[in-house]
C-alpha cells in the first residue's frame, strides 16, 4: 500500500543553520511528490513539488528537495534557516492511479532556535 | 496567492446534530476536496468533487457524510448526525485541475461533544 513517512515529528535547529526534513514514501510507480508547509492558523500553502526530471527541485524561500528512487526519499533542505521558517511541514505523495488524491506524512514541527 | 477559506475556523456540537463545513474555494477552479486531520494523526483524504459529482471518496468517507456545491457557490461538507470520532480538523482544498497544485484553507476544528 501507498504511504507517506516522516520520521520526525520535531526538528530544533538553530537560527542561520542548515535544515533537513525528512520524508520516505512507499509507491511501486512512479512518484509525484510535493512539499507542503503550514504556518501557525494558515492553509498549507505548496513549497515545492517533483513530477520528473532533475531530481533536485527548488522551491520558495530557498527550501530545494531531492528525488531519490533508490532510497524511496524525497528530503526537504534548506542552506540557512530564517526563525519565520517556523511552522508544520508536510510530505505528500500522489497516487496517478487515484485520481491524483494525496497521500500525507504525519508532519514535521519545525522550531528555530534564536 | 489563491485563497481557500473555510468557515467556521472552530465548530463545536453536540453528538446527533447536523454540521455543516463551508469552503469558499479558488474562484476559477474546478476540483474540491476535503481532507481530514485527527489529532497527531496525518492528514487522511475524504473525498474529491468535479462537476457538480462527487469522483472519489475514502473509506472515511461515510454516509453520514455528504458534499455539494450549489450553483457555485460554498463548497461544503455535510455531516448527519455526527458522531464523536468525527473530531477532527477538515481541510478543505481546490485545484484548478486534477493534476495541478491544491491550494488548501486553514481548516475547520470540528469538535462533536
Amino acid at each position: 500500500a501507498q504511504s507517506v513517512t516522516q520520521p520526525d515529528a520535531r526538528v530544533t535547529v538553530s537560527e542561520g543553520a542548515s535544515l533537513q526534513l525528512r520524508c520516505k514514501y512507499s509507491y511501486s510507480a512512479t512518484p509525484y511528490l510535493f512539499w507542503y508547509v503550514q504556518y501557525p492558523r494558515q492553509g498549507l500553502q505548496l513549497l515545492l513539488k517533483y513530477y520528473s526530471g532533475d531530481p533536485v527541485v527548488q522551491g520558495v524561500n530557498s527550501f530545494e528537495a531531492e528525488f531519490s528512487k533508490s532510497n524511496s526519499s524525497f528530503h526537504l533542505q534548506k542552506a540557512s534557516v530564517h526563525w519565520s521558517d517556523s511552522a508544520v511541514y508536510f510530505c505528500a505523495l500522489s497516487i496517478m492511479d487515484s485520481n491524483y488524491q494525496l497521500i500525507w506524512g504525519s508532519g514535521t514541527k519545525l522550531i528555530i532556535k534564536p | 496567492g489563491p485563497k481557500v477559506l473555510q468557515i467556521p475556523s472552530h465548530q463545536i456540537i453536540d453528538m446527533g446534530q447536523m454540521v455543516t463545513l463551508n469552503c469558499d474555494p479558488v474562484s476559477n477552479h474546478l476540483y474540491f476536496y476535503w481532507y481530514k486531520q485527527i489529532l497527531g494523526q496525518q492528514m487522511e483524504f475524504l473525498v474529491n468533487f468535479y462537476n457538480g459529482k462527487v469522483m472519489e471518496k475514502s473509506k472515511l468517507f461515510k454516509d453520514q457524510f455528504s458534499v455539494e456545491r450549489p450553483d457555485g457557490s460554498y463548497f461544503t461538507l455535510k455531516i448527519q448526525p455526527t458522531a464523536l470520532e468525527d473530531s477532527a480538523v477538515y481541510f478543505c482544498a481546490s485545484s484548478l485541475d486534477s493534476q495541478n497544485t491544491l491550494y488548501f484553507g486553514a481548516g475547520t476544528r470540528l469538535s462533536v461533544l
